[in-house]
Order: structure tokens, then sequence, then C-alpha cells
């Protein structure tokens, strides 16, 4: 079964709106890498947390890694037409890279 | 520099039949793994390929199968194939085994139908 749950599922929001989207594992991870697939494209990377805590900023995204390393967000800031996508968490549990349901964003101009 | 291709991009298939789908990973990578990834669903772990041989298995059947080659090139058959196998299946390469802090690098898919 799905062993890391993202939050949600999907989410509209009007041009400039604010977007976040949660991640959650059951168990500690290692790490926590994001990435994003456009419609009709694959999933590239986007970021790697590795530290408790830990807080990454590129441009309008900032991404996050909770104390315990379970959680992880995204959130980006006054969304463009160009954020329109899904975005994806996955975390390493087993040796394998496990991907989260992903959360689609539409971004309405 | 190539990145991860994939081929074909497109098949059709029909229930019963057997199909095998090609991946070269990124120039300097060994690493691949397989994903299937149904509409609107998150990748799906199937595989991962190292020196040659399978070294991860996610929750599929023996039905998928798959190969490197020892220029780290990859296979992915699906014999008796099903009406659930339709999904887009992407590979993925990466520098040494994902699973530990390697990121991956995706191909652009086989879009794969069964009728």
């Amino acid at each position: 079964g799905q062993q890391v749950m993202q939050i949600p599922q999907y989410q509209h929001v009007q041009e400039g709106e604010d977007f976040t989207t949660y991640c959650n594992s059951s168990t500690t991870l290692s790490n926590i890498q994001w990435y994003k697939q456009r419609p009709g494209g694959h999933p590239v990377f986007l970021i790697q947390l590795v530290k408790s805590g830990e807080v990454k900023k590129q441009k309008r995204l900032t991404f996050q890694f909770g104390e315990a390393k379970k959680n992880s967000s995204l959130h980006i800031t006054a969304t463009q037409t160009t954020d329109v996508g899904t975005y994806f968490c996955a975390g390493p549990k087993g040796g394998k890279l496990i991907f989260g349901q992903g959360t689609e964003l539409s971004v309405k101009p | 520099d190539a990145g991860v291709t994939q081929s074909p991009t497109h098949l059709i298939k029909t229930r019963g039949q057997q199909v095998t789908l090609r991946c070269s990973p990124k120039s300097g990578h060994d690493t691949v793994s397989w994903y299937q990834q149904a509409l609107g669903q998150g990748p799906q772990f199937i595989f991962q390929y190292y020196e040659e041989e399978e070294r991860q298995r996610g929750n599929f059947p023996d039905r998928f199968s798959g190969h490197q080659f020892p220029n780290y090139s990859s296979e992915l058959n699906v014999n008796a194939l099903l009406l659930g196998d339709s999904a887009l299946y992407l590979c993925a390469s990466s520098l040494r085994p994902a699973g530990t802090n390697e990121k991956l690098f995706f191909g652009s898919g086989t879009q794969l139908s069964v009728l």
C-alpha cells in the first residue's frame, strides 16, 4: 500500500494566490525529494532535503522537512500559470524510492 | 549530453499479448528503475537494476520482468497483458541505486494501452 501520503489531491487557485502541499510518511525518512510533472510530461527533480527541520528555497518555492523527518511541505508564493502541474514527494523506503500520490495544481489566470 | 531515452513512446496491445519497453539511461548513470504510472496516480515502483541484476522489486507480479545490459540500458517485459496494465511506464536513471540519497532522472515514458 501507499506509504507516503500527500494532501490535498487537487488544488485550484487563482493566479497570485499561494499554494501548499503536504507529505507524510509513517516512518522516518533519511531524505525527502520533490518532483514536478507538467501535464503530459514526466517527473522532474526539484530538490532534496536531508536534515531534520531543513528549509530550502527556490525563488517562490519553499520546501520544508519536519523535525521528526516524517513529513514535508512545499509552499509556492504567488502562483503563476507556469506552476501548473502535479507535485510529488518521494522518500526512500526499503531501498526503493517511493512516491506519494501527488497534488495536482491548477492555476486560473 | 543525452538524457534518459525510452522507446517506443506509444504502444497499443491486446489482452494476453507480451510487450517489451526499452530505456537508455543518462550518460554516466549505471542504475535504472522502472515505474508504472496510472492516470492521476503517482509513479509505482516496479523494480531497479544495477550491475545487470534486479536489486529491488516492488509489489508487481512475475509477469513483469526486466533486464539490464552491459551498457546499462534496460528492458521491461510484461507478459500476458491485462487491461489494468494500461499506464505510462517510466524509466529513471541514477548515479547509484536510488533508495539512498540519489535523485532520479526520468525519461518521457512509454504510454501503453491494452485493449
